[in-house]
């Protein structure tokens, strides 16, 4: 059974760098042809896609956060992280890990139960 | 990139068939058949319903049907339960190489 889990800080001072870690068990995410995949929802308001990255390596982002987010992959510890750089309260939302099982086009059928990040002084 | 435009708010009594549309244009929903469809109850994370417009993963109901008309795609719920009330979420590939989510629809089951 494939199981994702976020960690990371819940709160983030404004202009720091948010960083969130997805931990896989249950599958290998260097194999498998997956796109490990970031995804927020705002408090209240619908889901945002943030990119994801392929099991090769290769990246796509959300042009509306492109220069600031980076999403990488740990293969030794089964872990892909996001990164968002120079944070304010409009980046506070719950963030999910998920994985698309079907080429990247949208078919995210494993999640993770999501981490509230708060952005506050 | 927009956000795919769905009605805010749905309703239905236990039994009927409800339909919930996704609007886009020909750089997303109508220029690919890879829309999706998810459910998501209150605190829960979102779950697959729905993938490539109609196709359903293993175990969900196939009360959950979907289908795609130009740059609208629709999901059609039959037998209303109490259990789908809920809020539904479609997305689309786009022609940049992203995902675009719509902005949800609350289904209330009355």
């Amino acid at each position: 059974q494939v199981q994702l889990q976020e960690s990371g800080p819940g709160l983030v001072k404004p202009s720091q760098t948010l960083s969130v870690t997805c931990t896989v068990s249950g599958d290998s995410i260097s194999s498998g042809g997956y796109y490990w995949t970031w995804i927020r929802q705002h408090p209240w308001k619908g889901l945002e896609w943030i990119g994801y990255i392929h099991s090769s390596g290769s990246t796509w982002s959300n042009p509306s956060l492109n220069s600031r987010v980076t999403v990488s992959v740990d293969t030794s510890k089964n872990q892909f992280s996001l990164k968002l750089s120079s944070v304010t309260a409009a980046d506070t939302a719950v963030y999910y890990c998920a994985r698309d099982s079907y080429s990247g086009y949208g078919g995210m059928d494993y999640w993770g139960q999501g981490k509230l990040v708060t952005v506050s002084s | 990139q927009s956000a795919l435009t769905q009605p805010a708010s749905v309703s239905g009594s236990p039994g009927q068939s409800i339909t919930i549309s996704c609007t886009g244009t020909s750089s997303d929903v109508g220029g690919y058949n890879y829309v999706s469809w998810y459910q998501q109850h209150p605190g829960k994370a979102p779950k697959l319903i729905n993938y490539e417009v109609s196709k359903r993963p293993s175990g969900v109901s196939n009360r959950f049907s979907g289908s795609k008309s130009g740059n609208t795609a629709s999901l059609t719920i039959s037998g209303l339960q109490a259990e789908d009330e809920a809020d539904y979420y479609c997305s689309s590939y786009t022609s940049s190489s992203t995902l675009v989510f719509g902005g949800g629809s609350k289904l209330s089951v009355l």
